[in-house]
């Protein structure tokens, strides 16, 4: 299968301040990377699709200016949370497919928020 | 009615018994079926991966589609305490421009007692 790597797998911060979380393919390209929370005990919901290139696409009611969104690479996307609050602690997880013909996701890790 | 129905849960089974997940869909664009599994604060794991109506075995684990029922399900042989875990059902339809929507069904929290 294809490997889909997440940083960091977890981390704490203080509200008002920002962090940002990797998704890396490891062994395939990703022209495009999807971005999950998921809350406990709930399926996955998803946030954002990232696009090499160009502007992420924002699945209703996520604030694009809070959780920023940047796939400057066919291996990497990043999204950065800003001005973290308690409510944005959370489990982010992204996916890719390699394509070719492959339609099935991969997942990272995930990385579990807390915002104190 | 949501587009993707699973049952919670949890289940509980003994050791060495056949599990059986299911989820039911309401959209016929639902083209290719997924089961993930995920453990307790990781990421899914992609089980099976199916795209037509039948049966699809990989060791211990049998995926199965019914397209006409909207209906599927993931059986579990022999199952064993590292199995243990919250599976989920995700289905994918073509959404167009070249991209696909996945849907996730909210995941079977399973148990299986040593």
């Amino acid at each position: 299968g294809a490997v889909v790597s997440q940083h960091p797998s977890w981390v704490i911060c203080k509200s008002g301040t920002s962090v940002k979380i990797e998704c890396r393919s490891l062994d395939f390209q990703a022209t495009t990377m999807f971005w999950y929370r998921q809350f406990p005990k709930q399926s996955l919901m998803l946030m954002a699709t990232s696009n090499e290139g160009s502007k992420a696409t924002y699945e209703q009611g996520v604030e694009k200016d809070k959780f920023l969104i940047n796939h400057a690479s066919l291996t990497l996307s990043t999204l950065t949370v800003t001005s973290a609050h308690p409510e944005d602690s959370s489990f982010y997880i992204c996916s890719a497919n390699p394509g070719q013909g492959r339609t099935e996701a991969f997942f990272g890790q995930g990385t579990r928020l807390t915002v104190v | 009615q949501k587009e993707v129905e699973q049952d919670p849960g949890p289940l509980s089974v003994p050791e060495g018994a056949i599990v059986s997940l299911n989820c039911t869909y309401s959209n016929s664009a639902f083209q290719y079926f997924m089961w993930y599994r995920q453990y307790s604060r990781k990421g899914p794991e992609l089980l099976m991966y199916t795209y037509s109506s039948g049966n699809k075995e990989d060791g211990r684990f049998t995926a199965q589609v019914d397209k006409s029922s909207k209906y599927i399900s993931l059986f579990i042989r022999d199952s064993q305490p590292s199995d243990s875990a919250t599976y989920l059902c995700a289905l994918r339809a073509y959404s167009g421009a070249g991209s696909y929507q996945l849907t996730f069904g909210k995941g079977t929290k399973l148990s299986v007692i040593p």
